[in-house]
């Protein structure tokens, strides 16, 4: 079975530009979540859907927001890009959305800010 | 507020030696779960084990074993005759119950083996 993928692999951004990244959670997964991991750093949540519902969101600006589609992918949008947003971006996804069985992540997208 | 301390940044070890990465946790809640994630280079976080605060069993897994001790607020990591395929960045992490399944992450512990 597939794992998680996400897209694309790296992305090179300017500052203010916008950004879409997405996430194919493993099939039978209803919850998936987004993660950012700044270099040297361990993941900081950002979102949770589940059910095409946000369940969680973590300490970020509006500035980033994201949606579940009815196949529970996910998109994540981050509008008006600064210096500090470069980071391995990483989905996660789990059959359930809590903690009886654990998130398998992906590779992760890795964003760049010139 | 919750958090998680993994106090040693990096550990180089040779192949062989057996080596254990500390976690501290933080939290006011009595039910919680705690994680262990490998990440290698390649940037995937491979998920090691789960262990929830009525559990405090220790568990062993092939070379890989988990201390947890709820008086010291610890989830300590041990894996005995380390191997060179081994080497990655190892976190820790906290969950809280309250909906969802968010996941507070330490700063990691970079695991060097080498022959």
């Amino acid at each position: 079975d597939a794992g998680v993928t996400q897209s694309p692999t790296h992305l090179i951004k300017t500052r203010g530009q916008h950004v879409t990244l997405r996430c194919s959670p493993i099939s039978g997964h209803k919850s998936v979540s987004w993660y950012q991991q700044v270099l040297g750093q361990g993941p900081q949540f950002i979102f949770q859907y589940y059910e095409k519902e946000e369940r969680g969101r973590g300490n970020f600006p509006d500035r980033f927001s994201a949606r579940q589609f009815p196949n529970y992918s996910s998109e994540l949008n981050v509008n008006a890009l600064l210096l500090g947003d470069s980071a391995l971006y990483l989905c996660a996804s789990s059959p359930s959305g809590d903690y009886n069985q654990p998130q398998h992540f992906g590779d992760g997208t890795r964003l760049s800010i010139l | 507020a919750q958090k998680v301390t993994q106090a040693q940044t990096e550990i180089s070890v040779v192949e062989k030696e057996d080596v254990t990465l500390d976690c501290v946790y933080e939290t006011r809640d009595t039910t919680y779960y705690l994680f262990w994630y490998k990440q290698p280079p390649s940037g995937e976080l491979v998920f090691l084990i789960r262990r929830n605060s009525f559990d405090e069993q220790n568990e062993i897994s092939g070379r890989y074993s988990w201390n947890f001790q709820k008086s010291t607020s610890s989830f300590n990591f041990t894996i005995t005759a380390s191997q060179v395929v081994d080497s990655a960045v190892y976190f820790c992490a906290l969950g809280l119950t309250g909906g969802g399944n968010k996941l507070t992450f330490g700063t990691g512990t970079q695991l060097k083996v080498e022959l």
